[in-house]
């Protein structure tokens, strides 16, 4: 198993500020995926994130607006910049990691973003 | 993109069996179905995966349909902590992508 923590847990940020977002694992992992989920949705993947790579963004989420880090194995950053009010979502990072014979996803406790 | 369809809401009776139902039509033969579930806008937590076979571990069973386009997730007793957003996920590659989930209410 893996356990991520996140910093911070919430926020309340002003229009056209940027946030950095932290996620931390407890163990080496080669991939992480940053995932947003407004309000009373679904989760919506924002883009998958490998070390020593760029990440890879899905349709609808870029780099200027997201920009991601990971420079080790167990660290990666996202940024929310220029904020909006439409970007008040709880964002969670999570991890691939074995379980015994397969491999789940690990969630993160997610960070709750307020935009006003 | 989800890949998934789901009843967006279910009730169920404390104690009696939760079946909740999942289609994924447009699975491809080397694709997992994942479920996953979240209480109070926490992490999701695994539940339970399955390729072909039906499968069952501590928490729940899972029950493929043989041509793979549906599947159903069984909670044999439901609790009130059982209470959540019940996700079912078509794994795509190393990518998760969540359908719209189905809130299942226990009641008393």
């Amino acid at each position: 198993s893996a356990v991520i923590s996140q910093k911070p847990s919430r926020d309340i940020c002003q229009r056209g500020t940027s946030l950095t977002i932290q996620c931390q694992v407890d163990s080496q992992v080669t991939m992480m995926f940053w995932y947003r989920q407004q309000p009373g949705q679904s989760l919506t993947l924002i883009a998958t994130a490998n070390q020593g790579s760029e990440a890879t963004y899905e349709s609808g989420f870029v780099i200027d607006k997201f920009p991601i880090s990971r420079p080790n194995l167990t660290f990666s950053t996202l940024t929310v910049s220029n904020m909006s009010p439409e970007d008040s979502s709880i964002y969670l990072c999570s991890v691939e990691g074995e379980s015994g014979s397969y491999y789940e996803q690990y969630f993160g406790p997610g960070t709750r973003l307020t935009v006003t | 993109d989800a890949k998934t369809t789901q009843p967006p809401s279910m009730d169920c009776a404390e104690g009696r069996a939760a079946n909740l139902p999942c289609n994924h039509s447009t699975i491809s033969g080397n694709e997992y179905v994942y479920w996953y579930r979240q209480i109070h806008s926490q992490g999701p937590q695994y539940i339970i995966h399955g390729l072909k076979n039906n499968e069952t571990n501590e928490m729940a069973s899972l029950i493929i349909t043989e041509d793979r386009k549906s599947s159903t997730l069984i909670l044999p007793h439901a609790t009130l902590r059982d209470t959540a957003v019940y996700y079912c996920i078509v794994k795509t590659g190393n990518q998760f992508y969540f359908g719209t989930g189905t809130s299942l209410t226990v009641i008393p």
